[in-house]
């Protein structure tokens, strides 16, 4: 069946440190990959998505792209804030649900 | 444009007991799906809903149930509460089957069965 790895965590970095947390798949035929951000005691929000190979989902100065020859969709930003300090989400789509990852959890210190 | 919301925000039952999670869809969807997400876990599929039918489900046992109405709202029942049922319960709404479509969640119900 479908399934995503994420890193495992937890991930504390300083303000404007670069980011990368790391997420494979496995899953049959073309999966969309998205990536959700869960904030202390909140739902899941949208961060990105990619639907196709080599394309690349951005949001908020976060980016990701599509590698189907590695089935990765790696997770990157260049200069983080503490307010991006959350637990991250990779999942894919597949027919009609969603399969998560783990979750990491990133802490961002002043 | 009216997001996803769910209610109750917070539950706490005994084990044995009957539960009903509520959730709205946001406006123009018409798929909901609901999801389980144990403390420190992803979220794990429950069921899919599409036009009142249920369209898909995950590897949850029969007393976790659910029901779409016309206004594409929906309910998540579970039966006979264990305490491993305890989790955060999520309901997310899309505009159509969700193959290559977004899905976007509500707040969530955060459920204890002591």
């Amino acid at each position: 069946g479908d399934s995503v790895t994420q890193m495992e965590g937890p991930v504390t970095l300083s303000e404007e440190a670069f980011l990368t947390i790391n997420c494979t798949y496995t899953a049959t035929g073309y999966p969309s990959l998205f990536w959700y951000v869960q904030y202390p005691g909140e739902g899941l929000q949208l961060l990105l998505k990619a639907t196709k190979a080599d394309d690349k989902g951005s949001n908020k100065g976060f980016e990701a792209t599509y590698r189907k020859e590695t089935t990765s969709f790696h997770l990157e930003k260049g200069s983080v804030q503490v307010s991006d300090s959350a637990v991250y989400f990779c999942a894919l789509v597949n027919d009609y649900k969603l399969s998560f990852g783990a979750g990491t959890t990133v802490t961002v210190r002043a | 444009e009216t997001g996803v919301t769910q209610s109750p925000t917070h539950l706490i039952k005994t084990r044995g007991q009957q539960v009903t999670l509520r959730c709205s869809s946001q406006s123009g969807h018409n798929t909901v799906s609901w999801y389980q997400q144990a403390l420190g876990q992803g979220p794990q599929f429950i069921f899919q809903y599409y036009r009142e039918e249920e369209n898909g489900r995950g590897n949850f046992p029969p007393r976790f149930s659910g029901l779409q109405f016309p206004n594409y709202s929906s309910e998540l029942n579970v039966n006979a509460l264990e305490l491993d049922d305890s989790a955060l319960y999520l309901c997310a709404s899309s505009s159509q089957l969700a193959r290559a479509d977004t899905q976007y969640f509500g707040p969530g119900t955060r459920l204890t069965v002591l």
